[in-house]
């Protein structure tokens, strides 16, 4: 089992631009969650992705949009990219109300 | 509104002693808690949750966590550390029924050094 895998590792982009960061949930597992982690703070929820469309979301701007694939997968989009979009963003994938969500290794992004 | 609080921005404990990270958390309706912990650079890894029943409950590692429904409280609790064990440890919570699909509030994060 290849648990919760993330892609790209780390990522470098300018003010202004646009990145897709792509999430393959663990097998099983049917519910996509994202969090972003900035330097020295606990992840903050942005949204979940349950059959295809987004269940829940967090307190962030339209700017950050996501997708969910047939086979579970994912994409966060962010547009218009901010310094302060520089962090650490987090994949978790998870089935059922009561089970906890499994956390992929995280992908990096720095906004210049 | 729920939120989760780990009082503590580090913990500093020498090798074979007890280790102990607080988490007070405030919720409305039942929480489901639970204990991750982040490796550098790494992703979260689960170390164990509270969904209801026994108020101790054991996990990954050799950690356990005992729920207080009175003190709102969710300590994360080692008999004796390992070096190993250094990391930064995060306390998160769920509340149901009224946000029943997954999205975790997480605290601040407390890091953890283990001293040999």
């Amino acid at each position: 089992d290849a648990g919760v895998t993330q892609s790209p590792t780390h990522l470098i982009k300018t003010r202004g631009q646009q990145v897709t960061l792509r999430c393959s949930p663990k097998s099983g597992h049917d519910t996509v969650s994202w969090y972003q982690q900035a330097l020295g703070q606990g992840p903050q929820f942005i949204f979940q992705y349950y059959e295809e469309e987004e269940r829940q979301r967090g307190n962030f701007p339209d700017r950050f949009s996501g997708h969910q694939f047939p086979n579970y997968s994912s994409e966060l989009n962010v547009n218009a990219l901010l310094l302060g979009d520089s962090a650490l963003y987090l994949c978790a994938s998870s089935t059922g109300r009561t089970n906890e969500q499994f956390f992929g290794p995280g992908t990096r992004l720095t906004v210049l | 509104a729920q939120s989760v609080a780990q009082p503590e921005d580090q913990v500093n404990v020498a090798e074979g002693n007890p280790l102990t990270v607080k988490c007070t958390y405030s919720v409305s309706g039942n929480p489901y808690l639970f204990w991750y912990v982040q490796y550098p650079n790494r992703g979260l890894q689960f170390l164990l949750k509270y969904i209801t029943g026994d108020n101790l409950v054991k996990g990954s590692y050799g950690f356990e966590a005992e729920f207080n429904k009175s003190q709102t409280s969710f300590h994360l609790k080692k008999p004796s550390a390992l070096v190993s064990d250094s990391a930064l440890y995060f306390c998160a919570v769920r509340a149901l029924p009224t946000d029943s699909w997954g999205k975790l509030q997480f605290g601040a994060g407390t890091q953890v050094v283990v001293t040999p």
